[in-house]
């Protein structure tokens, strides 16, 4: 089983949905959980850490389920600009980052 | 602003050859990483370094090694390059060990023929 797994779509919307990914998780130690983004033949960029009590910024929600071991990412409003591959990120507290093979996502005008 | 640089974008190697792979920061950061990505696969990390000359084994380290003698570069080494090392490689680097954010470079994409 995959330390962290995702739908990887692809997740075709119409400019202004709300679309939302889940991202799951296997080792119920992670401490630090992130949403990374990364456009068609660029480098993956932060989008968001991803805390227990859940944040926002701007357009996008990210929430963390920590019984379930899932976090989700919420997009409002989406913009022809939000298409890339959104990347979820777990940090379990030993080496590095544990990056999930990524969600595709496209927006249509 | 933050900068992290690959020695090449696009490399075309063949069988056997002892392929370089270089990676440079700019912020100073102890911490370096370099993975490869694949199609399904996602980011697999191959190793990393968290100080100078320091290095540890990632999840993929098989056919890899790297150096880091000055705390700006990183280097991968493929010592004797085979068709399944095709990939993108993507050099990152980071402030905080683990947690912090990774400050990723644009890549390289390897063939091997």
């Amino acid at each position: 089983r995959k330390e962290v797994e995702q739908d990887p779509g692809p997740f075709n919307v119409p400019e202004g949905a709300t679309v939302a990914f889940n991202c799951t998780y296997s080792n119920s130690a992670s401490q630090s959980f992130f949403w990374y983004r990364q456009d068609c033949r660029k480098e993956p960029k932060l989008l968001m850490s991803v805390y227990s009590s859940g944040n926002e910024d701007g357009r996008f929600t990210a929430q963390l389920n920590r019984a379930s071991q899932y976090i989700s990412l919420l997009i409002r409003d989406s913009k022809l600009s939000d298409s890339a591959t959104y990347l979820c990120v777990v940090f379990t507290g030993r080496r590095a980052l544990t990056f999930g093979s990524g969600t595709r996502l496209q927006v249509q005008p | 602003d933050v900068k992290v640089t690959q020695s090449s974008r696009y490399l075309v190697k063949r069988t056997g050859e002892k392929v370089f792979l270089e990676c440079v920061q700019d912020m100073d950061h102890e911490n370096m990483f370099w993975y490869r990505q694949d199609p399904g696969l996602g980011l697999r990390l191959i190793y990393f370094s968290y100080d100078v000359k320091m290095k540890e084994k990632g999840d993929i380290p098989e056919g890899y090694s790297v150096s880091r003698e000055k705390k700006e570069r990183f280097s991968l080494i493929l010592e004797s390059a085979s068709t399944n090392q095709t990939s993108m490689y993507l050099c990152a680097s980071s402030l905080l060990q683990g947690a912090g954010e990774q400050y990723f470079g644009p890549g390289t994409r390897l063939t091997v023929t």
